[in-house]
């Protein structure tokens, strides 16, 4: 079956340090690969997306790399800031099966002063 | 602001009651989708519409579970006869329902049930 799996949290960090957020995938096709994003009292957000191999996405400071090899998809940002607290959800999406996400537990990141 | 809305935004109820949830779409969204979350795990999938015709039901949506989108444009999840296991966040999200990998799914902000 389908499945993503994130590093488990939480993730303190630092403001400006580097952030490394993994993610890796199970696939029966070819996924499309998502970054959503939760803060606290709100919504899933959309941060990123990419639809290929060898893809980046990027948004807000924040990129992911499709890496068809390793089937991973790990988000990263070079400074974070006390702003980004947030969980983090990987998900992918099969291209020309079904339109579900298939998400991972999310990976909760406190940025600290 | 036009994002994808629900109603209500909370609900609590007793075990063996029955709750209807609402949600808007996007206007012009043709898809849309309903999640359920629990607490410390990502959102699961329960179904989707394409217009008014459900396409695909989850093994998790149980026959007391229903979800309906008569008109194809808002749509209702009823439980019935509520258990405390239906406790939970259930989200909302609607696409354009574009074909190939470029369709995206705009998240609403939750109904978060309680059964009591």
């Amino acid at each position: 079956g389908n499945s993503v799996t994130q590093m488990e949290g939480p993730v303190t960090l630092s403001e400006e340090a580097f952030l490394t957020i993994n993610c890796t995938y199970t696939a029966t096709g070819y996924p499309s690969l998502f970054w959503y994003v939760q803060y606290p009292g709100e919504g899933l957000q959309l941060l990123l997306k990419a639809t290929k191999a060898d893809d980046k996405g990027s948004n807000k400071g924040f990129e992911a790399t499709y890496r068809k090899e390793t089937t991973s998809f790990h988000l990263e940002k070079g400074s974070v800031q006390v702003s980004d607290s947030a969980v983090y959800f990987c998900a992918l999406r099969l291209t020309g099966g079904g339109n579900k996400l298939t998400f991972g537990t999310g990976t909760q990141l406190k940025v600290e002063l | 602001d036009t994002g994808v809305s629900q109603d209500p935004r909370h609900k609590i109820t007793k075990r063996g009651q029955n709750v209807t949830f609402r949600c808007d779409p996007i206007s012009e969204h043709n898809r849309l989708y309903w999640y359920r979350q629990t607490l410390g795990q990502g959102p699961e999938f329960l179904t989707y519409f394409q217009n008014e015709a459900q396409l695909e039901k989850s093994r998790l949506l149980s026959d007391r579970f229903s979800a309906e989108r008569p008109k194809g444009s808002f749509s209702t999840l009823e439980i019935q006869r509520t258990e405390q296991g239906d406790s939970a966040m259930y989200l909302c999200a609607s696409s354009l329902g574009l074909s190939g990998p470029t369709d995206t799914q705009y998240f609403g902000p939750g109904t978060r049930l309680t059964v009591l």
